[in-house]
């Protein structure tokens, strides 16, 4: 059984920045790449962004350019999303996934973490 | 971007009963997309990729079709743990891109 354990709920204020972990096995961390998807309130899924875990090399659309960063940590097999000037419309569940190819469907999914922004 | 649309929105039906529903991109996308299963308060599941490839370990009453702009998941026969919402994504270019979802409930 595959598994992304992610980090627990966040609650921050507007402007704020948070951080989401992201912890895989380490033959997963090391053969696929990941990716971050959130979901705001009774809403669908929306496309954060992608990490190749052992490179550090990302891709965000365009939206999150500036905002976004994702980074690596290869000793303790885990992959992070930073989300800065966090607004109230940021308030959702962040999910991380897991991708066999850059251009490959989410086989596999963290269990998600809830992040609030409210003043 | 790539979007997508799916149709219906939301659908109910009873246990047994054969379902489909439709995702259209805006534009071709070959057969770069997958097909997700969401339940309330859990993460996503594959159920489909490339258009048309079941998932290991998804039950074989899904079917999936379609290539350029409009695709299709099928449920030939609804079981109790199908109610969910399902999401067709995207693989053709970035940013990959989700549709809307359609709800299907018990009737």
């Amino acid at each position: 059984q595959v598994q992304l354990v992610q980090s627990g709920a966040e609650l921050k204020g507007p402007g704020a920045s948070v951080q989401v972990s992201c912890k895989a096995s380490r033959s997963t961390f090391r053969n696929y790449f990941f990716h971050w998807v959130r979901q705001a309130p009774g809403q669908g899924l929306e496309w954060l962004g992608r990490i190749n875990p052992n490179s550090g090399d990302s891709t965000f659309p365009q939206k999150f350019q500036g905002r976004v960063s994702m980074t690596s940590d290869t000793s303790i097999y885990t992959v992070y999303i930073d989300l800065k000037r966090l607004k109230s419309d940021d308030t959702a569940v962040y999910y991380c996934a897991r991708s066999e190819q850059w251009l490959a469907p989410f086989d596999s999914w963290g269990q998600g973490t809830q992040v609030t922004v409210s003043s | 971007d790539i979007q997508l649309t799916q149709s219906p929105s939301s659908l109910s039906a009873s246990v047994g009963d054969r379902v489909s529903f439709t995702c259209r991109a805006s534009q071709g996308i070959s057969n770069y997309l997958a097909w997700y299963q969401q339940k309330p308060g859990k993460a996503p599941k594959l159920l489909i990729f490339s258009a048309s490839t079941l998932q290991s370990g998804v039950p074989s009453r899904f079917s999936g079709s379609g290539s350029g702009t409009e695709f299709t998941l099928t449920i030939s026969s609804l079981q109790p743990e199908d109610f969910a919402t399902y999401y067709c994504q995207q693989l053709n270019s970035y940013p990959f891109t989700f549709g809307p979802g359609t709800k299907v409930d018990i009737k």
